[in-house]
C-alpha cells in the first residue's frame, strides 16, 4: 500500500523559533491533510490541502502541496509552547464513491523550550 | 456537541481475556474507522466502516473484530488479548463531503499483561 515517510521523527527547539517538517510519499495523493495530536488527545486536522502547488496558512502554520503531487511540507512560525505535540501529514485512499480511508505518516514529535 | 466518544479510557487485560472498545459519533457522519497508534508507528487502520452495515479490514486487522450496531456506533472487540494489543486504540468518523477531515475520539489506552 502507499506509505507516507516523515521527517524529521523529532524536534527540540526554543520558543520563538520557526519550525519546519515534511512528509513524502511513493505514490501521488490528490489531497494532503496536516494533523496535530495533543499529548493524551486524539488527532485534530489542522490544514487539508486540495490543490498540486497550493499554499495554504492557518495562524502561524503554513503548509504546501508539493507540485509533484508526493510531498508536502508544513512550518510553523515563531512556536510557543503549546505547540508541543506530535504532526502527522495523512493522504486519502479512496474505495469506491465517496468512501475513501486514510494513510497516515509516522509522524513528527516536536518539543518547544520555553 | 460530544463529536466522538470513546469509553473506557484504560484498560488493563491480562492474556487471554476479551474486551469490547465502545465508540460512537453524535455528528451523523457514515464512515467509521478504527485506528491504533504505536511508539514510531504512527496510525494504522485496524477496521473500518464506510457505511452503516459494512465492515471492511484495514491495514492490521488480525486478532480484532468489529461490529457496526447503528449510524452512531462501532465497537471493536479482542476475543483473546495478546501483550502485542497493547496500544492507543482512536475512533474516527467523517461525513461525506467533510473533505477528508476526520473527527477522532481521545482514544483508549489499553495495556495487555
Amino acid at each position: 500500500g502507499q506509505q507516507l515517510n516523515q521527517s524529521p521523527q523529532s524536534m527540540f527547539i526554543q520558543e520563538g523559533e520557526d519550525v519546519s517538517m515534511n512528509c513524502t510519499s511513493s505514490s501521488i495523493f490528490n489531497t494532503w491533510l496536516w494533523y496535530k495530536q495533543d499529548p493524551g488527545e486524539g488527532p485534530v486536522l489542522l490544514i487539508a490541502l486540495y490543490k498540486a502547488g497550493e499554499l495554504t496558512s492557518n495562524g502561524r502554520l503554513t503548509a504546501q502541496f508539493g507540485i509533484t503531487r508526493k510531498d508536502s511540507f508544513l512550518n510553523i512560525s515563531a512556536s510557543i509552547p503549546s505547540d508541543v505535540g506530535i504532526y502527522f501529514c495523512a493522504g486519502p485512499n479512496q474505495m469506491g464513491g465517496s468512501n475513501y480511508k486514510l494513510t497516515f505518516g509516522k509522524g513528527t514529535l516536536l518539543t518547544v523550550n520555553p | 456537541n460530544a463529536g466522538v466518544t470513546q469509553t473506557p479510557k484504560f484498560q488493563v487485560l491480562k492474556t487471554g481475556q476479551s474486551m469490547t472498545l465502545q465508540c460512537a459519533q453524535d455528528m451523523n457522519h457514515n464512515s467509521m474507522y478504527w485506528y491504533r497508534q504505536d511508539p514510531g508507528m504512527g496510525l494504522r487502520l485496524i477496521y473500518y466502516s464506510a457505511s452503516e452495515g459494512t465492515t471492511d479490514k484495514g491495514e492490521v486487522p488480525n486478532g480484532y473484530n468489529v461490529s457496526r450496531l447503528n449510524k452512531r456506533e462501532f465497537s471493536l472487540r479482542l476475543e483473546s488479548a495478546a501483550p502485542s494489543q497493547t496500544s492507543v486504540y482512536f475512533c474516527a468518523s467523517t461525513g461525506t463531503g467533510d473533505n477528508y477531515g476526520y473527527t477522532f475520539g481521545s482514544g483508549t489506552r489499553l495495556t495487555v499483561v
